[in-house]
C-alpha cells in the first residue's frame, strides 16, 4: 500500500500570496493531521481532521485553514503569506482520531516565502 | 500545557558506539503516550517506539531501548551499536487530546 503522499514537494511563494497544500492519507485511514516544522525546530500541530470534521486546532492564526474531503484527503490553505510561514509542512494520517494510535507521516511540502 | 524538552542539540559518535538521547516532558494528564520519531534528511518522520504512561517497564527492540521514569518525567532512548544509517534528527513527542507535542530534536551523526 502507498504511504501518505503530499503535493507539491517544494513551493516558492511571495509574501501576501495564498497557498494550498494537499495530502492523501493511507488507504483506510480517516484521520489527517497537519504540522508545521520550522527549520531547526520540532513539528508544531496545526489541525486534526477526522471523518471530515475538525477535531483540533493548534495555536495558529486564522490565515491557516484546512478541510477534509469525502475520500479523506485533505487540503491546508494559508492566506496572506508571511516570511515566517516558510517551513516544512507535514501531513500525518491515522486510522483513528486518537493520538495514541500510530501516525504515519508524509514526506512534507517545503514552502519558501520570499 | 504540555512541553517536551530535548536538552541535547547535537550528538556525534563513531560507528558501533552507543547513543543515548534524553527527553523530559511536562503534562497534567494522568494518561498519556510518549513517542520517539526519527527524521532522516528526506524529511519524513518515521515512528520508532511508543510507551503509555501506565507502563514503566523498560524494553529493548533490536538495537533500540528506552528508559521511562515517570517519577522524573523522563523518557530516554538508546541506540546500541550505532550505524551510519542511524544519522538523523530524533524527536521525542508527547500525546495530547488531538495532537502530538514534539521536542526540538537531537541531531545524531554517526561517523564511519
Amino acid at each position: 500500500d502507498a504511504g501518505v503522499t503530499q503535493s507539491p514537494t517544494h513551493l516558492i511563494k511571495t509574501r501576501g500570496q495564498h497557498v494550498t497544500l494537499r495530502c492523501s492519507p493511507i488507504s483506510g485511514h480517516k484521520s489527517v493531521s497537519w504540522y508545521q516544522q520550522v527549520l531547526g525546530q520540532g513539528p508544531q500541530f496545526i489541525f486534526q481532521y477526522y471523518e471530515k470534521e475538525e477535531r483540533g486546532r493548534g495555536n495558529f492564526p486564522d490565515r491557516f485553514s484546512a478541510r477534509q474531503f469525502p475520500n479523506y484527503s485533505s487540503e491546508l490553505n494559508v492566506n496572506a503569506l508571511l516570511l515566517g510561514d516558510s517551513a516544512l509542512y507535514l501531513c500525518a494520517s491515522s486510522f483513528s482520531d486518537r493520538v495514541d494510535y500510530e501516525q504515519y507521516f508524509g514526506p512534507g511540502t517545503r514552502l519558501t516565502v520570499t | 500545557a504540555q512541553k517536551v524538552t530535548q536538552a541535547q542539540t547535537e550528538i556525534s559518535v563513531v560507528e558501533k558506539e552507543d547513543v543515548t538521547l534524553d527527553c523530559v516532558y511536562e503534562t497534567r494528564d494522568t494518561t498519556y503516550y510518549l513517542f520517539w520519531y526519527k527524521q532522516p534528511p528526506s524529511g519524513e518522520l518515521v515512528f520508532l517506539i511508543r510507551r503509555n504512561s501506565f507502563d514503566e517497564q523498560n524494553e529493548i527492540s533490536g538495537r533500540y531501548s528506552w528508559n521511562f521514569q515517570k517519577s522524573t518525567s523522563s523518557f530516554n532512548f538508546t541506540i546500541t551499536a550505532s550505524q551510519v544509517v542511524d544519522s538523523a534528527v530524533y524527536f521525542c513527542a508527547l500525546s495530547g487530546v488531538y495532537k502530538l507535542s514534539f521536542g526540538a530534536g537531537t541531531t545524531v551523526t554517526v561517523r564511519a
